[in-house]
């Protein structure tokens, strides 16, 4: 079965800077798919960002970026010149590109705070 | 834009009595799914659906939770009965058919047991 781990229970950063989400997977297949969804608070949850595992090319939304090492099997997120609406709980995800269930499977989360 | 569609937003019940959740799609989703989340945990998948079928409810404690998709639209999640285990937020998610597609979530139900 696969597994996404978040080591990051917590982050904060001061606005306008950087910041980067750590994430780590683990799976025996070669095709899948990732991804980091925003959950702001008493808010629906949202996708920030999704990467094809086929795909050399880190994915890029505007001030969001991933660095994905699929060697390595991790798959961070970076968000540059942090605003105060992008505060809220960062889930990390993974998708088997398989038949059958399509189901997300999700890491425990990174709660951001971003300070004025 | 269209959203995914949830109620109530918050349920609070005692236990052993019977809850009921409803979900309603984006128009056009054919894939529907059920998931819950503990607080301070990511979402874990109850039921997936695929239009009125069910393809993977492999996580879903089936001797209390029942859920229906009868017309391959909206759908109800059911706890009868109800346990203190059993609070937690529960999320629908819904996508166009094909692996490649978003899933898109609704604003979930807080479950309160007492």
């Amino acid at each position: 079965a696969q597994t996404v781990t978040q080591s990051q229970p917590e982050m904060s950063v001061q606005e306008a800077e950087t910041v980067t989400l750590s994430c780590t997977y683990d799976t025996s297949e070669s095709d899948y798919y990732l991804f980091w969804y925003k959950q702001p608070p008493s808010r629906q949850m949202i996708l920030v960002i999704r990467q094809e595992a086929y795909k050399q090319q880190n994915a890029t939304e505007n001030r969001f970026s991933v660095n994905f090492q699929k060697a390595a099997k991790s798959f961070s997120l970076k968000i540059s010149d942090s605003q105060l609406g992008d505060a809220a709980m960062y889930f990390c995800a993974y998708r088997s590109a398989q038949g059958g269930s399509e189901k997300l499977v999700f890491g425990k989360g990174t709660k951001l705070t971003v300070n004025p | 834009e269209a959203e995914v569609a949830q109620s109530p937003r918050y349920k609070i019940t005692e236990k052993s009595q019977a809850v009921a959740f409803w979900c309603d799609p984006i128009s056009g989703h054919a894939t529907l799914y059920w998931y819950r989340q503990i607080l301070g945990q990511g979402p874990e998948l109850l039921v997936q659906f695929q239009d009125e079928s069910v393809v993977d409810d492999s996580q879903l404690p089936k001797d209390r939770f029942s859920a229906e998709r009868l017309k391959g639209v909206d759908s109800t999640l059911k706890i009868q009965p109800a346990e203190l285990g059993d609070s937690a937020m529960y999320l629908c998610a819904t996508q166009r058919r094909g692996t490649t597609d978003t899933q898109y979530f609704g604003p979930g139900t807080r479950l309160t047991v007492l």
